[in-house]
């Protein structure tokens, strides 16, 4: 069964960092298209980042230059490096597989964690 | 600014169907995916590349993608179908990478 658990968030200041991890299992996360992707309370869904299978990684404007979007094989787990933290990035955070089928690969998300909330305030 | 737009909400009485829009000039020359979200849940795939289902989504959701505008179809709604729904496409030309709608939540009546 593919799962993906996040753990990791909570309640932290304005210009702290916090880490976000994502524990996958029933898939190998190496060479998986992997994302991040939030939403604010009463909002809708933005996209965070993505790794590519290659390791390529993108970012959302928004958060570029100070999140990093990482993963290690060796306890297949995705993370997000979250530095300079703003009350605006208060949001769930959805870990998140994109489809790939070896043909066409990351452009839907196919598996979705439960996700975690992350609250920035003073 | 690259915005999707979807109308707010629609409703729709049961057995009816029910249509959500996601427009952007000639989306139809991209893939559009759709998602389904209720309360307190994390989304999920029901419509990929504009018009295949996952496994396990019913044969009541269909999608279409033509022009400035793509389509979600609910056929039949249930009181279950009542949510909210994001359409998105992937776009690494602009920058944005991956896009999604202003979300349309459904009401069952």
């Amino acid at each position: 069964d593919v799962q993906l658990v996040e753990t990791g968030g909570g309640l932290t200041q304005p210009g702290e960092s916090l880490t976000l991890s994502c524990e996958v299992s029933g898939f190998s996360v190496s060479g998986s298209y992997m994302s991040w992707v939030r939403q604010a309370p009463g909002k809708g869904l933005e996209w965070v980042s993505v790794i590519f299978g290659n390791g390529d990684t993108y970012y959302a404007g928004s958060v570029k230059g100070r999140f990093t979007i990482s993963r290690d094989s060796s306890v297949s787990t995705l993370y997000l490096h979250m530095n300079s933290l703003r009350a605006e990035d208060t949001a769930v955070y959805y870990c998140v597989r994109l489809y790939c089928n070896g043909v066409f690969c990351g452009d839907a998300f196919d598996v979705w964690g439960q996700g975690t909330m992350v609250t920035v305030s003073s | 600014s690259y915005v999707l737009t979807q109308p707010p909400s629609v409703s729709v009485a049961p057995g009816q169907t029910a249509r959500i829009t996601c427009g952007r000039n000639n989306i139809g020359s991209k893939s559009v995916h759709w998602y389904q979200q209720k309360p307190g849940q994390a989304p999920v795939l029901v419509i990929y590349y504009n018009s295949d289902r996952p496994s396990g989504i019913p044969e009541r959701f269909s999608g279409s993608n033509f022009g400035d505008t793509a389509t979600l179809t609910i056929s039949r709604v249930e009181a279950a179908d009542e949510a909210d729904y994001y359409c998105q496409l992937w776009d690494s030309s602009s920058g944005h990478y991956y896009v999604f709608g202003t979300g349309t939540k459904v009401t069952v009546l």
